[in-house]
């Protein structure tokens, strides 16, 4: 089966842009989610079909795609952003759901 | 705005089975999928397994044998049910609203293993 791999810990200054990949081979076939999670709380949806925001979420956040990379990128990173990000994915031979390891965000 | 609320039992031994519901509220069951994900103590989040709106549902193989999801929609209930858990089961568990992107979440529950 597939996996996604994400960097585990990601600094930034505030103010500053922050690129957050994902790799994988099924990111070839399907366009990754991406989930902020912050400590004690519930995922939130902010990035999904690669590229698109859901309501209410900042336009700060934008997500692209390459190959068998997707990106997550915070322009003007706010204290508010400091913590967990997810990618998910469906492996593309199974159809089962995949979600990367995560990466904790620190905003300096 | 749909929300979506866990609950059940918190406290389980190794080898009962775990069973929760997932109250939907402000939302229709039947015309969306659903999604039940957890997380242990400290660790990433793990997929459990989905249901789409045609009652179609699809496990992680890891867990496949052992789990069950389902939908009540004359009481707007996800239930999920995890048979034979063992101390590796102890997660926070959380139901979703979608399959793949994941659009809300409730606030998840703890479920702990222990004898």
């Amino acid at each position: 089966s597939s996996e996604l791999t994400q960097d585990p810990a990601v600094s930034v200054a505030l103010g500053q842009t922050v690129r957050i990949t994902c790799q994988g081979d099924s990111l070839r076939s399907y366009y990754a989610g991406w989930y902020q999670q912050r400590p004690g709380q519930a995922p939130v949806l902010v990035i999904y079909g690669g590229n698109r925001r859901p309501s209410g979420i900042p336009d700060r956040f934008s997500g692209s795609n390459s190959r068998n990379t997707a990106s997550l990128t915070i322009t003007g990173t706010q204290a508010e952003d400091e913590a967990d990000y997810y990618c998910n994915s469906r492996d593309s031979s199974s159809n089962h759901v995949i979600f990367g390891g995560g990466t904790n965000l620190t905003v300096l | 705005q749909v929300q979506l609320q866990e609950w059940g039992a918190g406290l389980l031994k190794p080898s009962e089975t775990l069973s929760l519901t997932c109250v939907v509220s402000g939302g229709s069951l039947s015309t969306h999928s659903w999604s039940w994900i957890r997380q242990p103590p400290g660790k990433g989040l793990e997929w459990i397994g989905e249901i789409n709106h045609t009652g179609n549902t699809n496990y992680n193989p890891s867990l496949k044998s052992r789990v069950t999801i389902s939908v009540d929609t004359s009481k707007n209930q996800v239930s999920l049910k995890l048979t034979s858990v063992t101390a590796a089961d102890t997660a926070v568990y959380y139901c979703a609203r979608g399959i793949g992107d994941l659009s809300s979440w409730g606030q998840g529950t703890l479920v702990t293993v222990s004898s």
